[in-house]
């Protein structure tokens, strides 16, 4: 596509529930990278995905978080048995190649979550 | 672990003033450095982007930024602002061989006609 594409933009779910967010990067990006920002903060670093496999999840907050991307292509960020505090704007962003701290880095509108 | 300070989160100024936006940033070793903008409604965009060489980068729409290294600082600046320039500004820094942006907190920059 012609930019990075997430869904649903804003999402309110029940204390408890799971919530999946999906990301579908530029066509032919490598690199797919998750980012969480609340209200007043900057985006935090959660995963990133060089195709298919997922380089570096130090940043997901704990195991209720998880990532995949299973084609190297779309990629779904699970939240299982939510909490207020997950509450937050979802960023995904994609790079072009190999992630390395050379690339531009392209950013969707992002996911709201709300949870009640 | 990089981190960034910005400071003044909010911004308020009028068309053709200056604008100067600070970033400071803490690591140990080589770094990238970046502005990224959120204009309302809209996703992050890259403003500009410093890997090397020339210490001050221009920037899309006027924008500039000066690396001092040793002030630790990136400091984003805009001569005469417009109505348009109106949007969240980050900034950010990834250490290299290391491609995880830390943010800052961002400046929400008002601009009144």
């Amino acid at each position: 596509g012609a930019g990075v594409s997430q869904s649903p933009r804003y999402k309110v779910t029940k204390r408890g529930q799971d919530v999946a967010l999906r990301c579908d990067p530029i066509s032919g990006h490598v690199s797919l990278y998750w980012y969480r920002q609340a209200l007043g903060q900057g985006p935090e670093f959660l995963t990133y995905f060089n195709y298919e496999a997922q380089q570096d999840k130090s940043g997901l907050p704990n195991d209720r978080f998880s990532a995949e991307r299973p084609e190297g292509s779309i990629s779904t960020l699970t939240i299982q048995r939510t909490e207020q505090r997950d509450s937050a704007m979802y960023r995904c962003a994609s790079s072009l190649e190999v992630a390395s701290s050379g690339n531009t880095i392209y950013f969707g509108e992002g996911s709201w979550l709300t949870v009640v | 672990a990089q981190s960034v300070s910005q400071h003044n989160h909010h911004v308020i100024l009028s068309e053709a003033a200056s604008l100067e936006l600070g970033c400071n940033y803490s690591y140990g070793g080589t770094v990238n450095l970046f502005w990224y903008v959120q204009y309302p409604g809209q996703h992050l965009q890259l403003l500009l982007k410093y890997f090397s060489g020339d210490p001050l980068v221009k920037g899309i729409k006027g924008f500039e930024a000066e690396f001092i290294k040793s002030k630790f600082s990136f400091n984003l600046r805009k001569p005469s602002v417009q109505w348009s320039d109106t949007a969240e500004y980050f900034c950010a820094v990834t250490g290299h061989g290391n491609n995880r942006l830390a943010f800052g907190k961002g400046n929400q920059v008002v601009v009144i006609p």
